[in-house]
């Protein structure tokens, strides 16, 4: 199973741009490197996925160098609403027959603390 | 609709009651799942269902009783539960993973049951 390391904190200040690095070292060809941002007693919510390069949305982007073995949330212009805990999540696919379900194995994630 | 509802929000119970946390997706997902998350700590998977049937159960004591009616519907019952077993209680839902996976295959999570065991 892959396992992920994140910094355990960031702090930061509003209107910053936050890049949160994750390292993935044992990454699998198949495998996807999701993003959840997390609220206090909320479900974690779906960010970001991708699988290679840069993928951008409405809200983040995600930069994954070649390698994949790294990969890098960028949340521009942070609000105090952004202040969350966020997980990176990789493969981590079980098989059974043809058909596969996720195993995901939170890691300890990062705790954002934006400041005004 | 990317929503998977939970209920009840709260629920507190004795450790001689017997109470159920529902969850529900109509995203057409063929694959759902229950985890638990303590305070301060990440969420951990208890059971993972695809097509209705038990795939993942991770040595999760027999007090914890899953349970999945029907591709849209999954129960989570509970008996003699112990007050460390307080904690808020996630379901998550997402396709079944077909060969290999494609960025749809992502998990979406409910807002969770906070339980309190007394």
């Amino acid at each position: 199973l892959a396992k992920t390391t994140q910094p355990i904190s960031m702090d930061s200040y509003e209107g910053q741009e936050v890049n949160i690095t994750c390292s993935h070292n044992n990454i699998a060809t198949n495998d996807y490197i999701t993003w959840y941002q997390q609220f206090p007693s909320q479900g974690p919510r779906f960010i970001i996925q991708g699988y290679k390069t840069k993928v951008t949305n409405e809200v983040a982007s995600l930069f994954i160098p070649a390698d994949r073995k790294s990969s890098t949330l960028s949340l521009p212009r942070v609000s105090l609403s952004d202040t969350a805990v966020y997980y990176c999540l990789v493969g981590d696919i079980l098989y059974t027959g043809t058909s596969g379900t996720y195993k995901y194995i939170f890691g300890t994630g990062t705790r954002l603390k934006v400041l005004a | 609709d990317t929503e998977v509802t939970q209920t009840p929000k709260h629920l507190v119970m004795g450790m001689t009651n017997k109470k159920s946390l529902k969850c529900e997706q109509h995203m057409g997902h063929r694959a759902m799942y229950w985890y638990k998350q303590k305070a301060k700590k990440p969420p951990e998977l208890m059971f993972v269902y695809s097509y209705e049937k038990l795939s993942i159960n991770e040595s999760v004591p027999s007090r914890f009783s899953p349970e999945c009616p029907n591709s849209s519907l999954l129960n989570l019952h509970l008996h003699a539960l112990q007050p460390e077993d307080s904690a808020l209680y996630l379901c998550a839902s997402s396709q079944v993973v077909r060969g290999q996976p494609s960025s749809t295959d992502t998990q979406y999570f409910g807002p969770g049951t906070r339980l309190t065991v007394l």
